[in-house]
């Protein structure tokens, strides 16, 4: 049972905005940031939103991150078939001392 | 090109012992915090913990899962890090992978990850 909690599939057409929650104790999501990671089968993830809401370059503008209190939400703008994929966030646990990973999101494109 | 690959993988008896291997290029190794994330088949992500610089110690922290049994170090001169598992168990099957870790972007590199399974 993860930590963080994500819904654990999402879909929508090509061209639909889809969005994804991450929510969590407020100890973790509350103070912290929250980062998003995708994930195809067979290989590694890749950082996709760091910060809650800052996008490393190279990544297109169609994803984007925010959050609120105690959630977070990664949205897909725009959605691509490329796009198909499983999505997870992470946030720091002060009282693990370590980051913790969402259970992630397979994201399907109808 | 930054760069992490990943070796020592593969087919190990319950109790038995593992070294994962994690070679580093592309960046200034010595100043990177590492870290291990494994994903267990078919499964989400999961820390298995972190080895921060020589300048601050070369702090570790593991996950309660496998604290105790596994053990992070680094070699600066050889831009590698490694994860020594021992006592084994079946729940450590898993694609282990090298990442880099700070407080800014979490995780930002990917090695290609090397499967580590744990059978009779």
């Amino acid at each position: 049972q993860s930590v963080l909690t994500q819904p654990a599939s999402a879909s929508g057409t090509p061209g639909q905005r889809v969005t994804i929650s991450c929510s969590g104790i407020s100890s973790k999501i509350g103070s912290g940031y929250v980062y998003w990671y995708q994930q195809f089968p067979g290989t590694a993830p890749k950082l996709l939103i760091y910060r809650n809401d800052q996008q490393p370059s190279g990544v297109p503008d169609r994803f984007s991150g925010s959050k609120s209190g105690t959630s977070a939400s990664l949205a897909i703008s725009g959605l691509r078939s490329e796009d198909e994929a499983d999505y997870y966030c992470a946030a720091w646990d002060d009282s693990l001392s370590g980051p913790v990973f969402g259970g992630g999101t397979k994201v399907t494109v109808l | 090109e930054v760069q992490l690959v990943e070796s020592g993988g593969g087919l190990v008896k319950p109790g038995g012992s593992l070294r994962l291997s994690c070679a580093a290029s592309g960046f200034t190794f010595s100043n990177a915090w590492m870290s291990w994330v494994r994903q267990a088949p078919g499964k989400g992500l999961e820390w298995v913990g972190h080895i921060k610089t020589k300048d601050e110690d070369e702090t570790i922290d593991y996950a309660a899962p496998v604290k105790g049994r596994v053990s992070i170090s680094r070699d600066d001169s050889k831009n590698t890090v490694y994860l020594q598992m021992n006592s084994l168990k079946t729940e450590d099957t898993a694609v282990y992978f090298c990442t880099t870790f700070g407080d800014y972007y979490l995780f930002r590199v990917w090695g290609q990850g090397t499967t580590v399974t744990v059978s009779s």
